[in-house]
């Protein structure tokens, strides 16, 4: 079953302007801790910002924030004053409790967003 | 270097040929991952190792993978009698923590075709 559903294959966004990338995801476990990762053309994935289940305050990170919206099960990632460098592939990823079943070591991933900026 | 390094980059294999994949941690992180990513997909998890202890194969596609991570260090990705389907990046990830390991640090993949 599909835990992590990613339903923009590409974004585009003008330079210095807000993007906001879609993640819903599904699981039962009361648990569990939510990522957002950067995956540029060199193929390397960069860890972004982190928000766990039980966080009352939304992350942020610099120019990057997560809208957690816990009832509807969405974890939308905002970039703010976009930059050229933000183009890139953006993963969402979720890790469950081991005490409901999952493994709190093991990443599942959504199937990614592809960010172009333009200048 | 101060991240995850993995080698070779890119490696071309014929069908039917044994391969090794090479993944150097950053140092002093117990947890080590592969994952496997398909082209226009996110990564899949293969295999986890903390320390020189697999605990988790279950990613595995078939016995033709093999994983190891002798010292708890360096770890190898082998796949054996490589198929087409086995054309993916293999991405190596190492955290600081055990069980629950937080961040991952990822290297850059090394990228398979398998002709």
């Amino acid at each position: 079953a599909q835990k992590i559903t990613q339903t923009q294959p590409g974004m585009f966004v003008q330079e210095k302007e807000a993007v906001t990338l879609d993640c819903t995801y599904d699981t039962s476990d009361p648990s569990y801790g939510l990522f957002w990762y950067k995956q540029p053309s060199s193929g390397e994935m960069i860890f972004l910002i982190y928000q766990g289940s039980y966080d009352q305050q939304n992350a942020t990170e610099g120019r990057y924030s997560l809208n957690f919206q816990k009832a509807r099960k969405s974890a939308n990632l905002v970039i703010s004053a976009s930059q050229l460098g933000d183009s890139a592939m953006y993963f969402c990823a979720m890790r469950e409790d081991p005490y409901s079943g999952g493994s709190n070591y093991k990443l599942t991933f959504g199937k990614g967003t592809l960010l172009t900026v333009n200048p | 270097g101060a991240g995850v390094s993995q080698s070779p980059r890119y490696k071309v294999a014929k069908r039917g040929q044994d391969v090794a994949l090479r993944c150097d941690p950053i140092s002093g992180h117990v947890s080590l991952f592969w994952y496997q990513q398909a082209l226009g997909q996110g990564p899949e998890f293969l295999t986890y190792f903390q320390n020189e202890a697999q605990l988790d194969k279950s990613g595995l596609p078939s016995d033709r993978f093999f994983a190891e991570r002798p010292e708890g260090s360096v770890s190898t990705l082998k796949i054996q009698r490589t198929q087409q389907e086995d054309s993916a990046v293999y991405l190596c990830a190492s955290s600081p923590g055990a069980r629950d390991t937080g961040e991952l640090f990822f290297g850059e993949g090394s990228r398979l075709t398998v002709l």
